[in-house]
């Protein structure tokens, strides 16, 4: 069975820095896809970026880039330039990469964002 | 541009009473998703529909009971609630294909 690990409950970076919030997976697939999503207070799920597990490429969405490491099933996501703003809930998610795949979600990591 | 929209938005019920969750997806969308958020959790997928057929099945007690029309949109039934039921229920959808899931902003159940 497929499985994601997020091992920072919490985590704090001050305005303007950078941040890098860990994930890592278990899987047998070879063809999936990882997502990093935002859940700020209102509870709305918010996709951040996606990384296709065939492309060796980073992804990278302006100051949200992944560090995807397919060997060591390892999906981190940097935040660059951090704003009040990105403070929120991140959850890392897989899915397997067949049709209509649902997502397997990380227990989540906590941002807060101090000014 | 058009969003995935979910009714009701706030729902308030008592223990063994049942529940109609409507979910209406993005249009041209034929895949629609849904996860149960318990508080303090992670979202867990319920169940799956392509295509108005169920494609996917995951942890959805045997007292829910979901189906999708032929308009898309789609209807999470919860009957004999309980109080561990109260959760946020998000519906998503996608196009197939596509391997992005457009998320609802949810409804609140709260069973007292």
């Amino acid at each position: 069975a497929q499985t994601v690990t997020q091992s920072q409950p919490e985590m704090s970076v001050q305005e303007a820095e950078t941040v890098t919030l860990s994930c890592t997976y278990d899987t047998s697939e070879s063809d999936y896809y990882l997502f990093w999503y935002k859940q700020p207070p209102s509870r709305q799920m918010i996709l951040v970026i996606r990384q296709e597990a065939y492309k060796q490429q980073n992804a990278t969405e302006n100051r949200f880039s992944v560090n995807f490491q397919k060997a060591a099933k390892s999906f981190s996501l940097k935040i660059s330039d951090s704003q009040l703003g990105d403070a929120a809930m991140y959850f890392c998610a897989y899915a397997y990469g067949g049709s209509q795949g649902n997502l397997i979600f990380g227990k989540g990591t906590k941002l807060s964002v101090k000014p | 541009a058009a969003g995935v929209i979910q009714s009701p938005r706030h729902l308030i019920k008592e223990k063994r009473e049942t529940a109609t969750l409507k979910c209406y997806p993005i249009p041209r969308h034929d895949t629609v998703y849904w996860y149960q958020q318990g508080p303090g959790q992670d979202p867990q997928f319920l169940i799956s529909f392509y295509e108005k057929m169920q494609s996917d099945k995951g942890s959805i007690p045997d007292r829910f009971s979901a189906q999708q029309f032929s308009d898309y949109h789609s209807e999470l039934n919860m009957s004999s609630l309980e109080l561990g039921d109260s959760a946020l229920y998000f519906c998503a959808s996608s196009r197939q294909g596509d391997s992005e899931q457009y998320f609802g902003p949810g409804t609140r159940l709260t069973v007292t």
